[in-house]
């Protein structure tokens, strides 16, 4: 069965440095998302992307992140100066359509020293 | 914005025994309404879902109900396994792509 793929499943940096988080979508979907989850708490949308740009972001994807889809197979997160309320799990997710399935990643742990 | 609660937050059942987790959503405009299985070092796997306009759907020893009009959904498990042991998180959307989660249950079959 086809899966999401997340790289690397753990990250740790210091704070203030830059991070990026890899995903590789199921191949023929079309929509793309970036979720995380910080120890205790809910799984959070921070944002979907559709043809090429953002459809939809929430209050924590702020200036500090951004996304990309550098070719045909890979969807990242960037993360420019992280700080520790950004230790978290990643998890990225696909659908064919937004009305669909979504098909989440293992994640990536990230830990911000 | 959407708002789910989950409860309980943690359940232990005996092996074979049936299991329920329940979940309420606060906007009415929601109309999907996914479950996600959980197991350790994992993402979440989608194990059933329910649109608004279907009251009730099963699948083998899984099933879900909804009702509108209360603004809840549940999940229920039966003759549970060993396997069936995972944090399950309910959700939900108004179009499908934008789910908010509760806050999950963490599932314990004793053998």
């Amino acid at each position: 069965e086809p899966e999401v793929t997340q790289t690397p499943s753990h990250q740790v940096t210091q704070m203030g440095q830059e991070v990026i988080l890899r995903c590789v979508p199921i191949s023929n979907h079309l929509y793309f998302y970036w979720y995380r989850q910080i120890l205790g708490q809910k799984v959070e949308f921070l944002v979907s992307f559709y043809n090429n740009e953002i459809s939809e972001k929430s209050e924590i994807f702020d200036d500090q992140f951004s996304v990309e889809r550098p070719d045909g197979s890979n969807f990242t997160l960037k993360i420019r100066s992280t700080k520790l309320e950004d230790s978290a799990m990643y998890f990225c997710a696909s659908n064919r359509d937004s009305n669909e399935k979504l098909f989440f990643g293992s994640g990536t742990q990230l830990s911000v020293l | 914005g959407e708002n789910v609660e989950q409860h309980p937050s943690t359940l232990s059942v005996q092996e074979g025994d049936s299991a329920v987790i329940k979940c309420t959503y606060s906007d009415s405009a929601s109309n999907y309404f996914p479950w996600y299985k959980q197991e350790l070092g994992k993402g979440p796997q989608l194990i059933i879902d329910i649109r608004s306009n279907v009251g009730e759907k099963k699948d083998q020893r899984i099933a879900v109900t909804l009702n509108k009009t209360a603004k809840h959904f549940s999940l229920h498990i039966t003759e549970t396994q060993p396997e069936d042991s995972a944090v399950y998180f309910c959700a939900a959307s108004i179009s499908g792509d934008k789910l908010s989660f509760g806050a999950g249950t963490t599932v314990t079959v004793r053998a």
